[in-house]
C-alpha cells in the first residue's frame, strides 16, 4: 500500500527566503507525481507534474525534483513571498492503481 | 484551459438524509474519480470510475455511498444515508487515460456540512 510522508508539517520563514518541501513515497512504481497548494478551506491548485521519466519541472519560481528509485520528491521556492502562503500537497499516481495519493502537507507561512 | 465544475460549493444537510454531490468532468477525459478531505486531515481517495463502471474503491467507500455518470456530461456522488462524519470537503478529479503522463485534473470542491 503507498505510503505518501512530507516533512515538514510546518515551515515559518521570512519573505525572500528559499526554502525547500519533502515529500516521500514508499512503492516506486508510480506513473506521475504532483505538487498542490491548497489554500484554507479552498481546492487543490495543481503546481507542477513530473512524470515517472522526468527528473525535475520548473514553473516560475517552482523547482520539483523526482527521485523515483528512492522515492523522494522535493519542491523548491524561490524567493518566497507572504503571497506564498499556503498548504502545499504532494501526490503520487501509483501504476497498480490510477488513484492519487495524498500526503499530510507542509502549511507554509512567509512572514513579511 | 478546461476545468472540472463541481455543485454546489457548500451543501448543508441534516443527518440521516440523502446528499447528491454533481461534477462535470472535463469533456474527453474518461477517468473520474472521487475524494474526500475531512478538516485538518489528509485527502482521501474514495471511488474511481471508467465505462460506466467501478473501477476501484476504498474501504471507506461503504453501501452508503454510490457514484452514478447518468449522461454524457455529469458523474454524481450520492450518499444515502449521511451521518456526522461525513462532514468533508469532497473533491471530483477526472484524467484522459490512467495515469502516465496525463494529470488528474481536480475541482473545487463541495464543502458538505452535516447537522
Amino acid at each position: 500500500k503507498q505510503e505518501v510522508t512530507q516533512i515538514p508539517a510546518a515551515l515559518s520563514v521570512p519573505e525572500g527566503e528559499n526554502l525547500v518541501l519533502n515529500c516521500s513515497f514508499t512503492d516506486s512504481a508510480i506513473y506521475n507525481l504532483q505538487w498542490f497548494r491548497q489554500d484554507p478551506g479552498k481546492g487543490l491548485t495543481s503546481l507542477l507534474l513530473i512524470q515517472s521519466s522526468q527528473r525535475e519541472q520548473t514553473s516560475g519560481r517552482l523547482n520539483a525534483s523526482l527521485d523515483k528509485s528512492s522515492g523522494r520528491s522535493t519542491l523548491y521556492i524561490a524567493a518566497s513571498q507572504p503571497g506564498d502562503s499556503a498548504t502545499y500537497l504532494c501526490a503520487v499516481v501509483g501504476v497498480s492503481a490510477g488513484k492519487s495519493t495524498f500526503g499530510d502537507g507542509t502549511t507554509l507561512t512567509v512572514k513579511p | 484551459e478546461p476545468e472540472v465544475t463541481q455543485t454546489p460549493s457548500h451543501q448543508v444537510t441534516q443527518m440521516g438524509q440523502e446528499v447528491i454531490l454533481r461534477c462535470v468532468p472535463i469533456s474527453n477525459h474518461l477517468y473520474f474519480y472521487w475524494y474526500r478531505q475531512i478538516l485538518g486531515q489528509k485527502v482521501e481517495f474514495l471511488v474511481s470510475f471508467y465505462n460506466n463502471e467501478i473501477s476501484e474503491k476504498s474501504e471507506i467507500f461503504d453501501d452508503q455511498f454510490s457514484v452514478e455518470r447518468p449522461d454524457g456530461s455529469n458523474f454524481t456522488l450520492k450518499i444515502r444515508s449521511t451521518k456526522l462524519e461525513d462532514s468533508a470537503m469532497y473533491f471530483c478529479a477526472s484524467s484522459q487515460e490512467r495515469g502516465s503522463n496525463q494529470p488528474q485534473h481536480f475541482g473545487d470542491g463541495t464543502r458538505l456540512s452535516i447537522l
